[in-house]
């Protein structure tokens, strides 16, 4: 298992545009967060799975973005009509969950968004 | 709604030598978790140190030790013998566990530069 991985790394797109992201979690587990990261900040929770229920999500999380886990497996995070304000690391993370105890977030390297 | 302040937007810190990275966290909750994460220039986050809460012992990772002051609401990181490795924005972040899901939250980051 190669952890978490991010496709595409980098994204360039024009405002207007839809731009998708992919997130393939470390196979054992069945919780999947995405966040998003702007220079200089910390991680923003924008959304939360557990395997392909997505429980929580943040008002960050406006009616332009769209997030899927369909088989529990891998996930994706679509942003509609993008804005520049939307331009940002968008990052994906995974953890194994258990009742109760720390679950350790493990990070993938992250899709930078930049809208032109 | 819990909220994680770094009061040190930035540090640094001569290699060999000691230094301490502060954080504060306001909640309401009696049992979380805490945890310093890592993220070097240009690369993924990854998990430094973590504290349960209702643990009195601070944590420590060889040269990574917390000062857990759970009154106080507050969570410090020391790093002993700095390497030039260490250079890295780091961030606090407090996980608050209830039933229907888990959620980091992140504070806004210190980063740290080891000098040679």
């Amino acid at each position: 298992d190669t952890g978490v991985s991010q496709n595409p790394r980098h994204k360039i797109t024009k405002r207007g545009q839809n731009v998708t992201f992919r997130c393939d979690p470390i196979s054992e587990h069945n919780r999947l967060y995405w966040y998003r990261q702007t220079l200089g900040q910390g991680p923003e929770f924008l959304t939360y799975f557990q395997n392909e229920a997505q429980l929580e999500k943040s008002r960050l999380l406006s009616d332009r973005f769209s997030a899927e886990r369909p088989k529990g497996s891998f996930s994706t995070l679509e942003i509609q009509r993008t804005e520049q304000g939307d331009s940002a690391m968008y990052l994906c993370a995974s953890s194994f969950g258990r009742p109760s105890g720390a679950n350790v977030l493990t990070f993938g390297a992250g899709s930078r968004l930049t809208v032109l | 709604a819990q909220t994680v302040t770094q009061s040190q937007p930035e540090m640094s810190v001569q290699e060999a030598e000691t230094v301490t990275l502060s954080c504060t966290y306001d909640t309401s909750e009696n049992n979380y978790y805490l945890f310093w994460y890592k993220q070097p220039p240009s690369r993924q986050m990854i998990l430094v140190i973590r504290q349960e809460a209702y643990k009195q012992q601070n944590a420590t990772e060889n040269r990574f030790s917390v000062n857990f002051q759970k009154a106080a609401k507050s969570f410090s990181l020391k790093i002993s013998d700095s390497q030039l490795g260490d250079t890295a924005m780091y961030f606090c972040a407090f996980m608050k566990q209830d039933n229907y899901g888990q959620n980091f939250v992140f504070g806004p980051g210190t980063r740290l530069s080891v000098l040679p």
